[in-house]
């Protein structure tokens, strides 16, 4: 039982450069979300897909982009690395948006940009 | 703005009893949930309330004030595996989920 898979589960990246976080789900899930967890901070959301070929921007999207081509995949793309952008970042879906269900999560990704 | 509250750190013995609190202004509200997170892995749900009362679950049980803004989250015969850190998150009225930032909890023998 895989759930939601995330890769790679740690970086260190230097500034500037380009990274994609692969996140990949089993569950049919309509709904997936991109969230940052930094320290004294709750859950943010950078983005979000409703369904497969939608996405949204949520509370910190600025320098993330995303892409939802079927339901199972939703990367998240940094497109030029900025120190501030060092978190752990965690992929969720839920069977679909709006709902009252649990979200699930994955692992978790540490990117550290130096 | 939307805000939830919760405090950073408790600490209490195996065996007892906890509550951990939680305060919310939204715009909007859908519904509470509660999450465990343990070091360095993935939150996990634990509870959901919408309507005012407890629910109860096993060891946990949460409990909801709509008309107060308030929930707490209650942790019976404490464990030491326990030790995490628990979410509080409510729905607003866009059904987008606003997080505390969590409340740390330190079980001791």
């Amino acid at each position: 039982i895989a759930g939601i898979t995330q890769a790679p589960t740690s970086q260190i990246l230097a500034a500037g450069r380009r990274m994609t976080l692969r996140c990949t789900q089993d569950m049919r899930h309509n709904a997936m979300y991109w969230y940052r967890q930094d320290l004294g901070l709750g859950l943010r959301l950078i983005h979000y897909s409703n369904t497969a070929g939608t996405t949204g921007k949520g509370e910190v999207p600025d320098g993330y982009s995303v892409s939802r081509a079927n339901t199972d995949d939703f990367p998240l793309t940094l497109a030029s690395a900025v120190p501030s952008q060092t978190s752990v970042y965690f992929c969720a879906s839920s069977e679909s948006a709006g709902d009252t269900g649990e979200l699930f999560f994955g692992e978790g990704s540490r990117l550290t940009v130096l | 703005g939307q805000n939830i509250d919760q405090p950073t750190e408790m600490t209490a013995t195996e065996g007892a009893i906890v509550q951990i609190n939680c305060t919310y202004q939204t715009s909007g509200f859908n519904g509470l949930f509660w999450y465990q997170q343990h070091a360095g892995e993935a939150p996990t749900f634990l509870s959901y309330n919408v309507l005012d009362g407890l629910e109860e679950k096993g060891r946990f049980s949460s409990f909801l004030s709509r008309s107060k803004g308030y929930s707490y989250l209650l942790l019976k015969e404490l464990q030491m595996k326990d030790s995490a850190s628990y979410l509080c998150a409510v729905q607003d009225s866009n059904y987008q989920l606003i997080w505390g930032a969590g409340t740390k909890l330190i079980i001791k023998p």
